[in-house]
């Protein structure tokens, strides 16, 4: 299992940032299975920002802003994340990650992309 | 809102056992998990639903649970062990990582 995320380096205030996770040797439409979003501000923890279920049924942390979105294309072997209204405070490495859902509070995050830093700066 | 604590660092010999606790007053409800990071490197889980092992990773992480405290335990430290340690766990509206532990070996 391989993943890999791509986007934009830089995006300015105020601008949508479309991160693309392309995976391999797995099927999202597979049961249990699904593709979780991670942010990670320089020098900070971890952040989880949102997950799509082999079903196509989504979770978004209430803790970002509302403008997230999370899709897939079963078909490209690929999740997209979109964040509107980008701010400094943004700034960081945004990792995916494929995930074993067996139930929601057992979800395991076991294969990591290898990150992609996004800076937000006019 | 729930949050995970953790000791900001814990200093161990090579050889020597260290132990990292996560805190918070919802972990007793659901699993958590650990994850390893190196400087520049993506996390990897070490540790999953509190005490699980996947494979490919060494038999002396250990994980285990007591209340609303996880903790985990790396037995016969090893240099290559430095990193920094998350838990993570649910918290009912969302994934909630600790603040993270550097791991020094001395």
């Amino acid at each position: 299992i391989t993943l890999k995320e791509s986007g934009p380096a830089l995006v300015k205030p105020t601008q949508t940032l479309t991160l693309t996770c392309t995976f391999s040797g797995f099927s999202l439409s597979t049961g249990a299975v699904g593709v979780a979003w991670f942010r990670q501000p320089p020098g900070k923890a971890l952040e989880w920002l949102a997950l799509i279920y082999w079903d196509d049924n989504k979770r978004y942390s209430p803790s970002v802003k509302s403008g997230l979105t999370i899709t897939r294309d079963t078909s490209k072997n690929q999740v997209v994340l979109t964040m509107t209204n980008m701010d400094p405070v943004d700034t960081g490495t945004y990792y995916c990650a494929h995930s074993i859902v067996p139930n929601i509070a057992a979800a395991s995050f076991d294969f990591w992309g290898q990150g992609t830093l996004v800076t937000v700066s006019s | 809102s729930s949050e995970l604590t953790q000791p900001p660092s814990v200093s161990v010999s090579p050889g020597q056992t260290a132990s990292i606790t996560c805190s918070g007053n919802k972990l007793g409800d659901y699993y958590a998990s650990w994850y390893q990071q190196k400087p520049g490197q993506s996390p990897v889980v070490v540790v999953y639903q509190d005490n699980k092992r996947p494979s490919g990773i060494p038999a002396r992480f250990s994980g285990s649970t007591s209340g609303n405290t996880a903790t985990l335990t790396i037995y016969e430290t090893q240099a290559m062990d430095e990193a920094d340690y998350y838990c993570q766990a649910w918290d009912s509206t969302k994934y909630v990582f600790g603040p993270g532990t550097k791991v020094t070996v001395l």
